[in-house]
């Protein structure tokens, strides 16, 4: 099994500021993604962070917005920038095990005031 | 490509008795398919998992699902509705490579009634 630890777990922001959230793997994993769960809704995959390259994005979320970064094989960043109220959602990461095992973070909910 | 369709956004059962939510998935290989439950204000939980081995899965708290390629649906059961099964459930259809990378359904509520 994978452990992943997300940090903030919770968070209140201002609309204009950026929020980083933090994904941090017991193990070594070549790609993490990115999810967005808006508030009554289902997940969304934002991006795929890959190590050593830049982030594919889905289609609707672009870079400027949503920066990743990916340092190192057990780690990543999703930084949700410029906040505006309908940026308050739940942001979760995951990895996964070949196509058998998918583990996920408990998510940081986001609220954007 | 691949897609997941719940095809009940709300289902409502008394305690006791069975639950039935459905899934019907589309893929352009085998698929890796999965149950996960959301309680209020928590994170997801797995269910149960189709890796391609056994047709009929069990999975934890007594629910089952049942692959069943000609009808490319992958239905969630449980005999006995509890109260504490109310929550969200979203069927998830992995990609083939890397199951980290999924397309969750739109989810199911599940209401159980006293």
């Amino acid at each position: 099994s994978a452990v992943i630890s997300q940090k903030p777990s919770r968070d209140i922001c201002q609309r204009g500021t950026s929020l980083t959230i933090q994904c941090q793997v017991d193990s070594q994993v070549t790609m993490m993604f990115w999810y967005r769960q808006q508030p009554g809704q289902s997940l969304t995959l934002i991006a795929t962070a890959n190590q050593g390259s830049e982030a594919t994005y889905e289609s609707g979320f672009v870079i400027d917005k949503f920066p990743i970064s990916r340092p190192n094989l057990t780690f990543s960043t999703l930084t949700v920038s410029n906040l505006s109220p309908e940026d308050s959602s739940i942001y979760l990461c995951s990895v996964g095990r070949g196509h058998t095992e998918a583990f996920f973070g408990q998510g940081t909910r986001l609220t954007v005031v | 490509a691949q897609s997941v369709t719940q095809l009940d956004s709300h289902v409502s059962v008394s305690e006791g008795t069975p639950v039935l939510l459905r899934c019907n998935y589309s893929s352009s290989y085998s698929p890796s398919l999965f149950w996960y439950v959301q309680h209020p204000n928590k994170g997801l939980q797995l269910l149960l998992k189709y890796t391609s081995a056994a047709t009929l899965v069990k999975g934890i708290n007594g629910f089952e699902a049942e692959f069943k390629k000609s009808e490319t649906s992958f239905h969630l059961t449980k005999p006995s509705a509890h109260m504490s099964d109310a929550a969200e459930y979203f069927c998830v259809v992995g990609v083939n490579t890397n199951a980290g990378k999924s397309t969750f359904g739109d989810g199911t509520t599940l209401t159980v009634k006293p």
